[in-house]
């Protein structure tokens, strides 16, 4: 069945570093690629989403390029602020309508 | 415009009684969805509403779990005889269908069973 995996936090960051969480999948055909994050205290935002191959993904400085050949979706920002501070989370989107979620990534960004 | 809306936001009873949580997807959307978010397993899909289709309830963990949706609109989720390992936060989405089409997320309904 189709199945996300995406890199285990936490991850810790400065303020203006450079961020990857990686992403990879397995599924059959050509699925539907998308990044949610949780910010402290509220639910789940679309943070972008790519649905065929080699689309980029971008949103709030944040970009995912849906690389087929290597079955990935690894999320990226050139400079984190504090306010990034979130669990992001990989999924996918195949032949049912169902979200797959791989299991979160929680990133803390201190000043 | 208005989000997903759920209710209660939080929700405390006793192992064996029912509950049943609430979801008002956003205006239009024909598609909704309920998933569960707990700390041992992740984000899980529970159960997909598609218009005037049956429902796909392949996510749903035991019979003691059931869904409705009336009227194309608001659903409600309910857990029979709740156990402990049911404590979770119970997300409803709603969106469009199709691949690509974006869900969005209610604010969730925090169940814990003591």
């Amino acid at each position: 069945g189709n199945s996300v995996t995406q890199m285990e936090g936490p991850v810790t960051l400065s303020e203006e570093a450079f961020l990857t969480i990686n992403c990879t999948y397995t599924a059959t055909g050509y699925p539907s690629l998308f990044w949610y994050v949780q910010y402290p205290g509220e639910g789940l935002q679309l943070l972008l989403k790519a649905t065929k191959a080699d689309d980029k993904g971008s949103n709030k400085g944040f970009e995912a390029t849906y690389r087929k050949e290597t079955t990935s979706f690894h999320l990226e920002k050139g400079s984190v602020q504090v306010s990034d501070s979130a669990v992001y989370f990989c999924a996918l989107k195949g032949g049912s309508e169902k979200l797959v979620f791989g299991k979160g990534t929680k990133l803390t960004v201190n000043p | 415009g208005a989000g997903v809306s759920q209710s209660p936001s939080n929700k405390v009873t006793e192992k064996g009684k029912d509950v049943e949580l609430r979801c008002d997807p956003i205006s239009g959307h024909t598609a909704l969805y309920w998933y569960r978010q707990s700390l041992g397993q992740g984000l899980e899909f529970l159960i997909y509403f598609q218009g005037n289709s049956a429902p796909d309830k392949s996510g749903l963990p035991s019979d003691r779990f059931s869904a409705e949706r009336t009227g194309g609109s608001v659903s409600t989720l309910t857990i029979q005889r709740t156990q402990q390992e049911d404590s979770a936060v119970y997300l409803c989405a709603s969106g469009r269908s199709g691949s690509g089409e974006t869900q969005y997320f209610g604010p969730g309904t925090r169940l814990l069973v003591l």
